[in-house]
């Protein structure tokens, strides 16, 4: 079946390390996302990504960073710049970008804790 | 400054009492209101996208309805598995990459 994995499900970051979160899809979509979600707040957008070596920044940037090497494969690192990192990580698809409108297909989701 | 304003946050319902749940918006430009359900611990899940005001759309007991400033998302006759969480989206007209999220109604049906 056709679907975005996101590894891990749950996530323990010690102070000052890095750490990356897993995206890859299978849905042979352009444009990957991820977004942060906090209790109480709706989601953030952290970065996102078109085509393959070629991404922007959301809203809330500092303290992550991706790359798309491949078009299936959008992985985020949450550096030690970012301080406060425990939240619920979500990853997207959507199979066109510009002015085509289509769901996002949303991945089911790490929970990233600070230890 | 654009914003999604999800209510009530949370809300109770007996199994089989109607209600709505309302997402009402600030943008400039819209180019589309998304509807999502959300489980514990899961992602998103897609449910409608509306387009223009007076569209409306229907996936078995849920009706998604839009006007020029907010939507709303009727349940008709809940089941205890009706329950989860809400979520609207908005995609701006300038910013078409970008999906702006409300808070959330949490919804709870009781049998």
């Amino acid at each position: 079946d056709g679907g975005i994995t996101q590894s891990p499900k749950y996530l323990f970051r010690k102070e000052g390390q890095n750490v990356t979160l897993s995206c890859e899809q299978n849905l042979n979509h352009d444009a990957m996302y991820w977004y942060r979600q906090d209790p109480g707040q709706g989601l953030r957008l952290i970065y996102y990504s078109q085509i393959v070596n070629d991404f922007q920044k959301g809203d809330i940037a500092e303290g992550y960073s991706v790359s798309r090497e491949k078009k299936e494969s959008f992985p985020l690192t949450v550096t030690s710049a970012q301080k406060n990192p425990t939240a619920f990580y979500l990853c997207a698809s959507t199979p066109e970008t510009g002015f085509k409108l289509y769901g996002y297909t949303f991945g089911s989701g790490t929970r990233l804790t600070v230890v | 400054e654009d914003q999604v304003t999800q209510s009530p946050e949370a809300l109770r319902l007996q199994e089989g009492e109607s209600s709505s749940l309302n997402c009402s918006y600030t943008v400039s430009g819209l180019r589309g209101l998304f509807w999502y359900r959300q489980d514990p611990g899961k992602g998103p899940e897609f449910l409608f996208t509306l387009y223009s005001a007076g569209e409306e759309k229907e996936k078995e007991r849920l009706k998604a309805t839009l006007t020029k400033k907010e939507s709303f998302l009727h349940i008709t006759a809940p089941k205890p598995e009706d329950s989860a969480t809400y979520l609207c989206a908005v995609r701006e007209a300038n910013n078409t990459d970008k999906l702006i999220f409300g808070t959330g109604t949490r919804l709870q049906v009781f049998p």
